[in-house]
């Protein structure tokens, strides 16, 4: 069983599509987070949410808008995607909002935006 | 605000010899957590290394141990024994009020 599972794992679009990534995760973990990694392999914070409830939003376009159904996912939809859009996207969870026994990671969702 | 510094970007060890990795941090919170993940070529996060800030004691796990300093925000990773499997991109973080703050990475390349 995949603790965070992403999908999908791969994506290639065109620019000015709109496109989703889903995360789930079978934790039961109260927080879930959006995590941006650029070709540099920098991570970089871009949503969080815990128990369904937006707690962070860094400086992203908002064109990315994230949705949380329940605590137990938090999807990701980009409209009118870019070609600086393209980096691996990673979901995360963590038992709480201070991440006190760590953070799980899916697996990431590689974005190609031609 | 909290911010995390690896000024190594890139190191390289022999098979079974010992390797540190630098991490400095900085940050406002008086209770936080300091991690070590590791990401190979697979590109999975996985975690390596957890040390919770109120405690003196260094965290080991296996061939893993850290060295933490809380006075100068320092927190390193020694690899004892490397193996061919340690080679990945080493990230290390500290937890904020609501989320895990990385540092730029050390690939690290573990040579035969």
């Amino acid at each position: 069983d995949t603790a965070v599972s992403q999908t999908p794992k791969y994506l290639v679009t065109q620019m000015g599509n709109d496109k989703s990534i889903k995360c789930e995760q079978n934790l039961g973990h109260d927080t879930m987070y959006w995590y941006k990694q650029d070709s540099k392999k920098f991570l970089k914070i871009m949503f969080s949410y815990n128990n369904k409830e937006l707690i962070i939003n860094e400086t992203v376009p908002n064109r990315f808008s994230p949705k949380s159904p329940d605590k137990a996912h938090l999807n990701l939809h980009i409209n009118s995607l870019e070609l600086g859009d393209s980096a691996v996207y990673f979901c995360a969870s963590s038992q709480d909002r201070k991440g006190t026994y760590g953070y799980t990671f899916g697996s990431g969702t590689r974005l190609t935006v031609v | 605000a909290q911010t995390v510094t690896q000024s190594q970007p890139e190191m390289s060890v022999q098979e079974a010899e010992t390797v540190t990795l630098s991490c400095t941090y900085d940050t406002s919170e008086s209770n936080y957590y300091l991690f070590w993940y590791k990401q190979p070529p697979s590109r999975q996060m996985i975690l390596v290394i957890r040390q919770e800030a109120y405690k003196q004691q260094n965290a080991t796990e296996n061939r893993f141990s850290v060295n933490f300093q809380k006075a100068a925000k320092s927190f390193s990773l020694k690899i004892s024994d490397s193996q061919l499997g340690d080679t990945a991109m080493y990230f290390c973080g500290g937890s904020g009020a609501n989320n895990l703050f990385f540092g730029t990475g050390t690939r690290l390349t573990v040579i035969p």
